[in-house]
């Protein structure tokens, strides 16, 4: 069964450092992959999503992530993150067959400090 | 424009009680799908609606839930006779279905809990 990796369960950053939150996945074929981010007291939204092309794909409020096929992986990042960053972030996937559920990672809580 | 919106956004029920959870999705979007989200369990797919084909059920916990959609818009999630481990968020989404990939946006969800 596909399945989704995130390996950092907590991740505790001052402000202006530097973030990349991992995800790898474990579907053989054609994948969409997404980050969704959970703002306290909010819904998810989405952050950024690779569907096909340049494999360096930008998002909302200066996120990044790089698709590695060979890796498997989907890592987020962000050069200098802001105390608004303070979230859960969940990356998904679903097959390239057509619209399919998403399957998520369990998430990665980031707590940013001043 | 409008979101994704799910009513009630709070529910507190009593063990052995049934519940319906609704979901409104965006207009125009024609998949319609519910998750779960809880502590433990993260967030898990329960039940898909793609226009007018039989719903993907393969996700639902237990015969206790059900769900339909009616008219190809609202969709009302059933949870009958409630247990304490029912207790979650349940989220609605809903994506366009245009053909290729497509993009799932989320409503606020239901907080359910069973007491």
């Amino acid at each position: 069964a596909q399945s989704v990796s995130q390996h950092n369960h907590h991740v505790i950053l001052s402000e202006a450092a530097s973030l990349e939150l991992g995800c790898n996945y474990s579907y053989g074929g054609t994948v969409n992959l997404f980050w969704y981010v959970q703002y306290p007291g909010q819904h998810l939204q989405l952050l950024l999503k690779y569907f096909s092309g340049d494999p360096l794909v930008k998002g909302i409020k200066g996120f990044e992530a790089e698709f590695i096929k060979s890796k498997f992986s989907f890592n987020l990042r962000k050069p200098s993150v802001q105390w608004s960053d303070t979230a859960e972030y969940f990356c998904a996937v679903t097959r390239n067959s057509g619209n399919t559920p998403l399957v998520f990672g369990k998430g990665t809580r980031l707590s940013v400090i001043a | 424009g409008a979101g994704v919106s799910q009513s009630p956004s709070n529910k507190v029920t009593e063990k052995g009680k049934d519940v319906e959870l609704r979901c409104d999705p965006i207009s125009g979007h024609t998949a319609l799908y519910w998750y779960r989200q809880s502590l433990g369990q993260g967030l898990e797919f329960l039940i898909y609606f793609q226009g007018n084909s039989a719903p993907d059920k393969s996700g639902l916990p237990s015969d206790r839930f059900s769900a339909e959609r009616t008219g190809g818009s609202v969709s009302t999630l059933t949870i009958q006779r409630t247990q304490q481990e029912d207790s979650a968020v349940y989220l609605c989404a809903s994506s366009l279905s245009a053909g290729g990939p497509d993009t799932q946006y989320f409503g606020p969800g239901t907080r359910l809990t069973v007491l």
